[in-house]
């Protein structure tokens, strides 16, 4: 596609309800990444993945959350037994290349984002 | 860990004026800066990246940073604001440990463009 497309764009849930968050990137996109955004914050980092292998999730906050690329396109974020502090805008980013360890930075591109509101 | 200080949440400039977000950042090493723009209901979009090569980084739409190391700031300006310009902005550092582009966010500047 043109760009970065998340789905659902709004969720509603209550409290003990799984969600599951989707982003498709970007066509030949080989990173992508996942975001959190708190009313009146930046976002912060969850996960990431190069192509199907997740590289880094220490951004995720408790067991609850998991995310997965298992054919290296489509990415899939869950959230079991959401509580309300769950509440934000979840964003996703894609990138064409692999990050380089001489820092390398290949451009982030974000989608719309999904808000989440846990009743 | 590295982080970066948006030193104003909320900055309101005159049509035509310049204008100055300010943006510190706290790194161990040489870091790479970015400004992301956001629009309402739009995704984030890159402004200007700075990565070690010139300390005056010119973007889109008009913008440009100066990478100030003695400072540890990598303010945002633009000379003439226009009404566009409008949104919020975050300065951004980028964490290369272990790989990866984890990038960490500041916490936004609202920038309002009155006429």
């Amino acid at each position: 596609g043109a760009g970065v497309s998340q789905s659902p764009r709004y969720k509603v849930t209550k409290r003990g309800q799984d969600v599951a968050l989707r982003c498709d990137p970007i066509s030949g996109h080989v990173s992508l990444y996942w975001y959190r955004q708190a009313l009146g914050q930046g976002p912060e980092f969850l996960t990431y993945f190069n192509y199907e292998a997740q590289q880094d999730k220490s951004g995720l906050p408790n067991d609850r959350f998991s995310a997965e690329r298992p054919e290296g396109s489509i990415s899939t974020l869950t959230i079991q037994r959401t509580e309300q502090r769950d509440s934000a805008m979840y964003r996703c980013a894609s990138s064409l290349v692999l990050p380089g360890p001489s820092g390398n930075t290949g451009e982030l591109f974000f989608g719309e984002g999904s808000r989440l509101t846990v009743l | 860990a590295q982080s970066v200080t948006q030193l104003d949440s909320h900055v309101s400039v005159s049509e035509g004026t310049p204008v100055l977000l300010r943006c510190n950042y706290s790194s161990s090493y040489s870091p790479s800066l970015f400004w992301y723009v956001q629009h309402p209901n739009k995704g984030l979009q890159l402004l200007l990246k700075y990565t070690s090569a010139a300390t005056l980084v010119k973007g889109i739409n008009g913008f440009e940073a100066e990478f100030k190391k003695s400072e540890t700031s990598f303010h945002l300006t633009k000379p003439s604001a226009h009404m566009s310009d409008a949104a919020e902005y975050f300065c951004v550092v980028s964490n290369h440990t272990g790989g990866g582009n984890k990038l960490t966010f500041g916490t936004g500047t609202q920038l309002k463009v009155e006429l």
